[in-house]
């Protein structure tokens, strides 16, 4: 089976940084996704993975190790819109798409 | 361009009633996803469509089944709806069924079933 691990909840204060962790042991690996989820609105794509290193875009990064079945997530000069849910998910499989129960990060002032 | 589209949005059903969900993807996108999201659960994948074919299927039963029309249009259908089929549907499209292809989601539909 997939077993997909995030925290599930993170506070952080606006202007800190901050780093979302996901663990994965999946069959297969084909790419390591991070979304982001505001309540009630759908999930929008933040970054995508499949080489171990990292991306940057912007004011976020994601970081891969695939021999550590590792990835993490950094928001940096955080503000109060970034407070959300953050989704990892795993390509594996048959192709398909895996997430994690998602990190719910809240912004204080 | 416009964004991926879902109908309806909000429903409510009761037990042992079957339900249809529409999603219409992004103009030129040819792969339709569906997911389930629950605060227990988070998203889990039901199935993927491309070209009118069903190309991959999560760990869902038989209640639970799509279909996708030539212009790449999807339609969802729950028969025999449970109470714990609550849950937010989620659709999502890509360009092509390719491993790193982006997906862009819609705003799902919201059912209750009573």
């Amino acid at each position: 089976g997939q077993n997909i691990d995030q925290p599930t909840e993170m506070t952080a204060t606006e202007g800190a940084i901050v780093q979302i962790n996901c663990t994965y042991q999946t069959s297969g690996f084909n790419g390591l996704f991070w979304y982001q989820q505001h309540a009630g609105e759908a999930p929008t794509f933040l970054s995508y993975n499949v080489l171990d290193g990292l991306e940057e875009k912007g004011r976020f990064s994601s970081f891969l190790s695939r021999s550590k079945g590792y990835s993490y997530l950094l928001l940096k000069e955080l503000q109060m819109k970034d407070s959300a849910s953050y989704l990892c998910a795993v390509r594996a499989g048959a192709n398909n798409l895996f997430f994690g129960t998602g990190t719910r990060l809240t912004v204080i002032p | 361009k416009a964004g991926v589209t879902q109908t309806p949005r909000y429903l409510i059903k009761t037990r042992g009633q079957q339900v249809t969900l529409s999603c219409s993807p992004i103009s030129g996108h040819r792969s339709v996803s569906w997911y389930q999201q629950t605060p227990g659960q988070g998203l889990q994948f039901l199935f993927e469509y491309f070209s009118e074919t069903q190309r991959n299927k999560g760990n869902f039963p038989g209640r639970f089944s799509g279909r996708q029309f030539s212009n790449s249009r999807s339609e969802m259908n729950v028969s025999t709806l449970e109470l714990g089929d609550s849950a937010l549907y989620l659709c999502a499209s890509s360009l092509e069924l390719a491993v790193q292809e982006t997906q862009y989601f819609g705003p799902g539909t919201r059912l209750l079933v009573l």
